[in-house]
């Protein structure tokens, strides 16, 4: 058990929908990090937090937003949900700007 | 931008052999290089590399990095079937230039035959 907690694990939706996941880090953990993981593209950096700032985006679309409040945990909202946004997200926590980073389980979104 | 290349992407051997597994990158600024494993869901932390020639171990696995080849590889030596899963590199940078997190690799699927 890393420590990171995801929910929910599994989410099925429909096109168009809009759904939030949501991330707790280890203790102590400023950082929070979203990854997308699909068979093709492998994990993919999304957007990362550090106590509550913004701190760095990647390969984030802008129907995606994210947003870490000030009891750490994290939140990201997919919205106009396409069935390219099926995959695996990952949340990822640790104490020291990107140094080794700690997963949660991951929910695993699906888009019918 | 950062880039981690991975191989072979999938590799199939027989219990007790000794597996080789590749990383090359390029990176502004690195930092670090680390190691995942990922079975069913989370990848779990392997190790982190910072230094150039200097293995780590830990029982069966070891890894070593070269920075000025710019690459690394994982070992696995009498390799058993609870090895098998997919192996992810990742490289961070120093967060100065631009803090984007880590950057995997696609990962090499090891999969370890009875």
């Amino acid at each position: 058990d890393s420590g990171v907690t995801q929910t929910p694990k599994h989410l099925i939706t429909a096109t168009g929908q809009r759904v939030t996941l949501r991330c707790s880090p280890r203790s102590g953990d400023l950082s929070v990090y979203w990854y997308q993981q699909s068979l093709d593209q492998g994990l993919q950096f999304l957007i990362q937090y550090y106590n509550g700032e913004e701190r760095a985006k990647g390969n984030i679309l802008e129907r995606f937003s994210a947003q870490q409040f000030p009891d750490l945990h994290s939140e990201l909202n997919l919205s106009s949900l396409e069935l390219g946004d099926s995959a695996l997200y990952f949340c990822a926590s640790s104490s020291l700007i990107n140094e080794k980073l700690f997963f949660g389980s991951g929910t695993q979104l699906s888009v019918l | 931008e950062d880039k981690v290349v991975q191989s072979p992407l999938s590799l199939v051997v027989h219990e007790g052999d000794t597996v080789t597994l590749n990383c090359s990158y390029e990176v502004t600024n690195f930092r670090s290089l680390l190691w995942y494993k990922q079975e069913k869901k989370a990848p779990t932390f392997l190790f982190m590399l910072t230094s150039s020639g200097i293995e780590k171990k830990s029982g069966r696995l070891s890894s070593i990095l070269d920075k000025k080849e710019l690459f690394s590889i994982l070992n696995i030596t009498a390799t058993q079937t609870g090895d098998s899963a997919i192996y992810l590199c990742a490289v961070s940078n120093n967060g100065r230039g631009g803090a984007d997190g880590l950057t995997f690799g696609k990962g090499t699927h090891l999969i370890i035959q009875p």
